[in-house]
């Protein structure tokens, strides 16, 4: 249990639908990311956000759009993806986004885009 | 592009110490080692961070090499549920770069 919840668990979702991934932090950090982890592939830092503003955006389609309301909570909403987008989505938190650099992560959301 | 180099894979006997080494010939004077590991199936977990000092927790101890171009991750006394992929990283601590997972070292802890 690392204090950072995400739901649901897993995710099967038409190209066509709308869902959204959610992600809490119990740690009281001010630093929330979104990754996505696709099979035999690294990690790829998709979003951060600090203090509830987003501070890097790598180059993600905008079919993933992400939501920080505050910095408890993150949320990823997905729609119109591809099969391509399949893959493990994992929510991190850290004290801050520049010095506090142990990232904590959830269990992940493992989706599947039929 | 990550900046470590490990193994792609490591077998261990449960109750020996598994060492993973780790080479980092390009790193700054300002960057850490970081050390996180992945069950399968599950998100990441911190271990152990160091920047030139021998550093030891609860789960690890992190020996880095005088000159810092490579260090040695070990877990004393390896479980089964160590079995995990263990990622290397360097960064800056206090600078906005982000952690940058490598393909890591698959440890197999085997009875």
């Amino acid at each position: 249990e690392t204090g950072v919840t995400q739901t649901p668990r897993h995710l099967v979702m038409g190209m066509t639908n709308k869902k959204s991934l959610k992600c809490e932090q119990h740690l009281g950090h001010n630093a929330m990311y979104w990754y996505k982890q696709s099979a035999k592939k690294p990690l790829e830092l998709m979003f951060v956000y600090s203090l509830e503003e987003r501070v890097e955006n790598n180059s993600v389609p905008s079919r993933f759009s992400p939501e920080c309301p505050n910095s408890s909570h993150l949320f990823l909403h997905l729609h119109t993806l591809q099969p391509e987008d399949s893959a493990l989505y994992l929510c991190a938190s850290s004290q801050d986004h520049t010095g506090g650099d142990e990232q904590y992560f959830g269990p992940g959301t493992r989706l599947t885009v039929t | 592009d990550a900046k470590t180099t490990q193994p792609t894979s490591m077998d261990c006997a449960e109750g020996r110490a598994a060492n993973l080494p780790c080479n980092h010939s390009t790193i700054s004077g300002n960057e850490y080692v970081y050390w996180y590991r992945q069950i399968h199936s599950q998100g990441p977990q911190y271990i152990i961070h160091g920047l030139k000092n021998n550093e030891t927790n609860e789960m690890a101890s992190l020996i880095i090499t005088e000159d810092r171009k490579s260090s040695t991750l070990i877990l004393p006394h390896a479980t089964l549920r160590d079995t995990a992929v263990y990622y290397c990283i360097v960064k800056a601590r206090g600078s906005q770069g982000n952690l940058i997972f490598g393909k890591g070292t698959k440890l197999s802890v085997k009875p």
